[in-house]
């Protein structure tokens, strides 16, 4: 079974511009969460998506925003770049029984505002 | 407030002895706890997981160990081999209306794990 993928691996970008970012999910997972990495803070929650709607966000600005499509496949899109918004952001997919939250991570898009 | 806590940022031990990493969390609701083997610029490595009726789980080299009253866990590596040397994150979620958990891990800062051949 093919893994978690996203795209672009690498992205430059310019303040004040806008990026989105895609994440394919394990085949038949339905739940796709989104992280932010960075050197200071770590890896945190940005949020997550189950059947095309959003049941949990982090304490991220609303410049953060995501969504889900019927394929399961998600998007999470960053407006108004910043400087700090540089990092690396990882996608993770869960299978859709229940009985705990093992999420399978992609292997991230490095995200670099100059 | 770092609800999940790995206070050793580092961790170096021979090849073939035991590691032991640790994680410490504050938040009683967390139920599901996970450790995440990672390496530079990609992404995280499921190991190995526990919930939080069980004080024990075992995958090959792999132990998981909690304490739910000192809010304390630990993975033990054993024997330790070069190939384990990376970032090692604990991380924990908690359940929400009682039904499947919600998606959300909160994550450690991580160890870094150095194996000495």
């Amino acid at each position: 079974k093919a893994g978690v993928t996203q795209t672009p691996r690498y992205l430059i970008k310019t303040r004040g511009q806008q990026v989105t970012l895609s994440c394919s999910p394990i085949s038949g997972h339905r739940s796709v969460s989104w992280y932010q990495q960075t050197p200071g803070q770590g890896l945190q929650f940005l949020f997550e998506y189950f059947s095309e709607t959003q049941r949990n966000k982090g304490n991220f600005p609303g410049r953060f925003s995501g969504r889900q499509f019927s394929n399961s496949r998600s998007e999470m899109n960053v407006s108004t770049l910043e400087l700090g918004d540089s990092a690396l952001y990882l996608c993770a997919s869960s299978p859709p029984w229940g009985g705990g939250d093992t999420q399978y991570f992609g292997p991230g898009t490095r995200l670099t505002v100059l | 407030d770092q609800q999940v806590k790995q206070n050793s940022p580092s961790l170096s031990v021979q090849e073939g002895r035991i590691s032991i990493l640790n994680c410490d969390y504050t938040n009683s609701m967390f139920d599901y706890f996970l450790w995440y083997k990672k390496y530079p610029a990609e992404g995280p490595t499921f190991l190995i997981s526990i919930s939080s009726i069980k004080d024990k789980n075992e995958d090959g080299r792999f132990t998981v160990f909690l304490n739910k009253s000192a809010k304390h866990l630990s993975l033990h590596i054993v024997p330790s081999q070069p190939g384990d040397s990376a970032v090692y994150f604990c991380a924990a979620s908690a359940k929400m209306h009682g039904s499947s958990n919600t998606g959300k891990l909160i994550f450690g800062q991580g160890t870094t794990l150095q194996v000495k051949p």
